[in-house]
Parts: C-alpha cells; structure tokens; sequence
C-alpha cells in the first residue's frame, strides 16, 4: 500500500518548456488534489477532482491544466513554464469531509 | 469566510519543554479542523483533527489539540519537545461550502538540545 505517488520527485525546466506532473492513489478515494507550496504562504490549492472524470479550479489556476485519467490516477501539466511556477507541488487525495493524504512532492525549477 | 491564522511562523523551543502551536480559525459553523506536520523533503502527514465529538483530540507522536469554541481557537500541544519534531506545522480547517481545505501558513519547530 504505497498511499499517494508522485513523479518526477525533482525537475528543472526552461522558460517555455513543458511538462506533465504525474500522480497515483491506492486508497481508492474519489477525491484528488493538486497544490503548490511557497515559502510563507501554506498550501495553495491549484485544481481539484471530486470524482472520475470531474476537474474543478482552485484557487491558483492560471498557467496549468489537469486530467483526471481513472480514479487513481490524476495529472498536472505546465504547457509553457514560468519562473513564477517555481515552486513544490504536491498531490493529495481524500475521500468526502475525511483528511487528506498528500504525496512525497515535487521540487519544481524553472530557468 | 472560512479560513485558518497560525500566530507564529517560527517556534524555538528546549528538548522537554512544552511545545505550543496556536491556530485561530473564522468560521460561522462548527468547523473540521486538522493539524499536519511536514518533516524537510516530505509530504504532509496528518497529526490529528477534530470532527464535533471530543474537544480534546489526541494524536500521534504525543501531540494533543483542544478547541476552544469560546476562544475560536485550536491550539497544538506537546508536553515535552524531542529533537524529532523538529519540522513545519500547518493547522487547516475544511470549509463546509465546497469541501476544500484552508491551510495556514504555517509554523516552523526548532528544537535545542
């Protein structure tokens, strides 16, 4: 029972570049998260899927876009990177009104 | 709205002294609220939350939070410090309009020998 994956576990990118954030959950949960964490600034949540097939906005959105591909599985994709997105990101998934198991990481840099 | 405010970014406290973290939320009904820990390079690890039943909620690694409705406060607590808690601490609280989490911002545990 591995709980919530994540890759890659680091990257660095250039202006402009993208790439695709991966993320799996064995728990069977129906909900899933996408966050990013800045110094001083907690947890933002970037997108959310309440279930298979639904995606929602947070709070910080622009600059990315996600799928969720099967109930385990949900994705994060920056189609042109910026150096604002600079940042560790994390997934996370739960089921409804219950905590929330976050994944090891990912330590993003952009050039 | 539904938030959480962590006083404090940065606790220095002694290995056996007494660990306090203090979480105030705003919220117009009862509220779900939860602390994490976040040891360097990991994910969040949930340390306990408070559902409505109990208002002493008791977690892992010795750590205990009361909520204090009057005080609109959910304070952690740890009688005695070791070198291993040494991390982040983050207080949240589930917003009951759409289910998502606030997080606070957090507070950072150094621990002295």
């Amino acid at each position: 029972n591995a709980g919530v994956t994540q890759t890659p576990k680091f990257q660095v990118l250039k202006t402009g570049q993208s790439m695709t954030l991966q993320c799996a959950q064995d728990m069977n949960h129906n909900s899933m998260y996408w966050y990013r964490q800045d110094p001083g600034m907690g947890l933002r949540l970037i997108y959310y899927s309440a279930s298979e097939g639904t995606t929602d906005k947070g709070e910080v959105p622009n600059g990315y876009n996600v799928s969720r591909l099967n109930k385990r599985e949900f994705s994060l994709r920056l189609e042109s990177a910026a150096p604002s997105q600079t940042s560790v990101y994390f997934c996370a998934s739960s089921e409804f009104k219950n905590e929330q198991f976050f994944g090891p990481g990912t330590r993003l840099t952009v050039l | 709205a539904q938030s959480v405010t962590q006083l404090g970014s940065h606790v220095s406290v002694s290995e056996g002294a007494l660990v306090l973290l203090r979480c105030n939320y705003s919220s117009s009904v009862p509220p779900y609220l939860f602390w994490y820990v976040q040891y360097p390079n990991q994910g969040l690890q949930l340390l306990l939350k408070y559902t409505s039943a109990a208002t002493l909620v008791k977690g892992i690694n010795g750590f205990e939070a009361e909520f204090k409705k009057s005080e609109t406060s959910f304070h952690l607590t740890k009688p005695s410090a070791h070198m291993s808690d040494a991390a982040e601490y983050f207080c949240a609280l589930l917003r009951s309009n759409d289910y998502k989490l606030s997080f606070g911002a957090g507070t950072t545990v150094t621990v002295r020998a």
